[in-house]
């Protein structure tokens, strides 16, 4: 159980046009999504919270009309990244928690899709 | 802000267990987990322990917490080379987002 799915898995797209990823909770709802974004052999960066019907709420420094996110079910939530340039091109991960304390309890651990590997040419 | 620290590298051989640490500072942290990340994938999560608890242990891992000194570790008994990913200690705590710490690079020699 608790499985997410992220896709696509790898894109590359040239700079200027825009790239959307996926991020879908196939087994629970997804009260809250979270995107992460990861440089080589770093630590995952926290870009924004995005709770299922409101705004993302998005991290200092992260620019949120380049970094477009929508959660607009329980089971998908979607970033978009708009006008790529190659200082975009990283590996783009999403995670999925969910509230509901039957199963989790107060918090669930976060459960992470497989990544988006985006190359901005 | 929190802070959670990890050693970079560890390497170990094939059968020998291994230990990774990790540390962190916010006294209030709830809920620790342990994540594995294979190269190219996402975060895998492995266990978690909740604050109250001093020892979890799930096949070949065991995790340890230290509340008072605010150090986690996961052991990992007759390590194999599938075992060889980056791990990440990560702490929370209620409805908080999650600090992941540096990660581990955990190296299996056969």
């Amino acid at each position: 159980g608790a499985v997410v799915s992220q896709h696509p898995s790898w894109v590359i797209c040239k700079s200027g046009t825009s790239v959307k990823i996926e991020c879908r909770s196939l087994d629970f709802q997804a009260t809250t999504m979270f995107w992460y974004r990861q440089f080589p052999k770093q630590s995952l960066m926290l870009m924004a919270t995005s709770n299922e019907g409101s705004k993302a709420t998005y991290e200092q420094g992260v620019e949120k009309d380049k970094f477009l996110i929508n959660h607009a079910s329980l089971t998908l939530s979607t970033l978009t990244v708009t006008s790529a340039h190659p200082e975009d091109s990283s590996f783009y991960i999403c995670s999925a928690s969910t509230r509901d304390r039957g199963r989790w309890g107060y918090n669930s651990p976060l459960h992470f899709g497989n990544g988006t590997r985006l190359t901005v040419t | 802000g929190e802070d959670v620290e990890q050693s970079l590298f560890l390497s170990v051989r094939e059968g020998d267990s291994s230990v990774i640490n990790c540390t962190y500072t916010d006294s209030s942290s709830t809920y620790l987990y342990w994540y594995k990340q294979e190269p190219g994938a996402g975060l895998q999560l492995l266990t978690y322990i909740f604050s109250n608890m001093d020892m979890k242990q799930d096949q070949r891992l065991t995790v340890l917490l230290n509340k008072k000194d605010k150090h986690l570790s996961l052991r990992i008994a007759d390590t194999q080379t599938g075992d060889s990913a980056i791990y990440f200690c990560a702490e929370t705590r209620i409805y908080q987002k999650v600090t992941f710490g540096t990660g581990t690079k955990l190296q299996v020699i056969p």
